[in-house]
């Protein structure tokens, strides 16, 4: 199977201070990732796209130098969350592109950060 | 991102019975439509997912139907149980990007 692993799988901060979160494909390569965020009761919102080696294709509204992308291994990115503040308090979702699905079109998802930013 | 709505917002279902999600797309060019299953804090774990080529597909209790020309496609739970209880999204889109739909909160009740 695929298995993504995203750690942590809770965070606090305090407002001010950087977080990263990891997002990790076990058992595939994975050649893209994308992150998510998700409001309580609210649908995934993408945030970015990221293909290992190259800079992360960021969604309309999402501040590159808030949300720094790295995805510098096909198994790895990360997501670090710089100067953070409450209202980035959220849940953050990570899915990684690949596997042993029978079709390419293999979305795995992490089991998601919950960042709370005090 | 393209729009995929999705409704009810929530369903209540007794157990043994069929829930019944609806989702509509607008891009003509998607070709991959998956549903996820959520329980609270746990990141999406997808159930079934279809591609346009086909009108339904079934695995298990779960089914998708797929109208292209409506551009609609639903999900379908039979014999609900109460560990089906959690918040379902469709989502639509192609290789690079899905786009998921509001969420469904399902409670299935004994």
């Amino acid at each position: 199977g695929a298995v993504v692993s995203q750690h942590p799988s809770w965070v606090i901060c305090k407002s001010g201070t950087s977080v990263k979160i990891e997002c990790r494909s076990l058992d595939f390569q994975a050649t893209t990732m994308f992150w998510y965020r998700q409001f309580p009761k609210q649908s995934l919102m993408l945030m970015a796209t990221s293909n290992e080696g190259s800079k992360a294709t960021y969604e309309q509204g999402v501040e590159k130098d808030k949300f720094l992308i790295n995805h510098a291994s096909l198994t790895l990115s990360t997501l670090t969350v710089t100067s953070a503040h409450p209202e980035d308090s959220s849940f953050y979702i990570c899915s990684a592109l690949g596997g042993s699905s029978p079709s390419k079109y293999g979305y795995t998802f992490g089991s998601g950060t919950r960042l709370t930013v005090v | 991102q393209q729009q995929v709505k999705q409704s009810p917002q929530s369903l209540i279902v007794q157990k043994g019975g069929i829930s019944i999600i609806n989702c509509a797309y607008e891009n003509t060019a998607f070709d991959y439509f998956p549903w996820y299953q959520q329980f609270p804090g746990k990141g999406p774990a997808l159930l079934i997912a279809i591609r346009p080529d086909v009108s339904e597909k079934k695995e298990g209790r779960f089914t998708i139907s797929f109208n292209k020309s409506a551009k609609q496609f639903s999900l379908h739970i039979m014999d609900s149980q109460p560990g089906d209880s959690a918040t379902y999204f469709c989502a639509a889109g192609g290789y690079q990007k899905v786009t998921f739909g509001t969420g469904t909160k399902l409670q299935v009740i004994p």
